[in-house]
């Protein structure tokens, strides 16, 4: 299918390990998104790319969190030093185009990160 | 300080009937609403949204209602089917600068029995 495409699925880290999640966004998608989902509550923004231009990345938790979209598409979300407070599962979501009147975004599966 | 609000952690439906999920917002800057389902191991799907324009917006079996003054919308499901049994999400978002990103409640479960 033409959806937001996400790996991996799921990852296992030893805490203080680097690790680097992608997001293949829905193709032509001019909006991408990430999120984080705790066990039990809601996604929780962390930052948005319009194109390759990182417009916002004030729901990032820590500077140990860093994200980019050099090319436009593709997304890479990066977590260093990982701790055991950021296992949740990662969520990246793609969205047409802005000055739209729709505001919906589509979801990837998501990363489930779990830090050991 | 939970701007979206969904106080029902679950709710418990017998096929056929309605279901209303409701879902409450702190934000009077938001003006456009979302409600997303949930399966177990997957990512959220668009289900349907609306504008504070409207107070009403139907797609087939499913509505969502828009009560501006209070701060409160619903979604009504009729009838409900045993596939509909998922955790649910409400979400908003603001115009202008801020209409990118969305604000989530943390979900209704809903089970439909056959």
């Amino acid at each position: 299918g033409a959806g937001v495409s996400q790996s991996p699925r799921y990852k296992v880290a030893k805490r203080g390990q680097d690790v680097a999640l992608r997001c293949d966004p829905i193709s032509g998608h001019v909006s991408l998104f990430w999120y984080q989902q705790a066990l039990g509550q809601g996604p929780e923004f962390l930052t948005y790319f319009q194109n390759e231009a990182q417009l916002d990345k004030s729901g990032l938790p820590s500077d140990r969190f860093f994200a980019e979209r050099p090319e436009g598409s593709v997304s890479t979300l990066k977590i260093q030093r990982t701790q055991q407070e950021d296992s949740a599962v990662y969520l990246c979501a793609s969205r047409h185009r802005t000055g739209t009147a729709s505001y919906e975004q589509y979801f990837g599966p998501g990363t489930r990160l779990t830090v050991t | 300080d939970q701007q979206v609000k969904q106080n029902s952690p679950s709710l418990s439906v017998q096929e056929g009937r309605i279901s209303i999920l409701n879902c409450d917002y702190t934000n009077s800057m938001f003006d456009y609403f979302l409600w997303y389902k949930k399966y177990p191991a997957e990512g959220p799907t668009f289900l349907i949204s609306i504008s504070s324009i409207k107070d009403k917006n139907e797609d087939g079996r499913f509505t969502v209602f828009l009560n501006k003054s209070a701060k409160h919308l619903s979604l009504h499901i009729v009838p409900s089917q045993p596939g509909d049994s998922a955790v649910y999400f409400c979400a908003a978002s603001g115009s202008g600068g801020s209409n990118y990103k969305l604000t989530f409640g943390k979900g209704t479960l809903l089970t439909v029995n056959p």
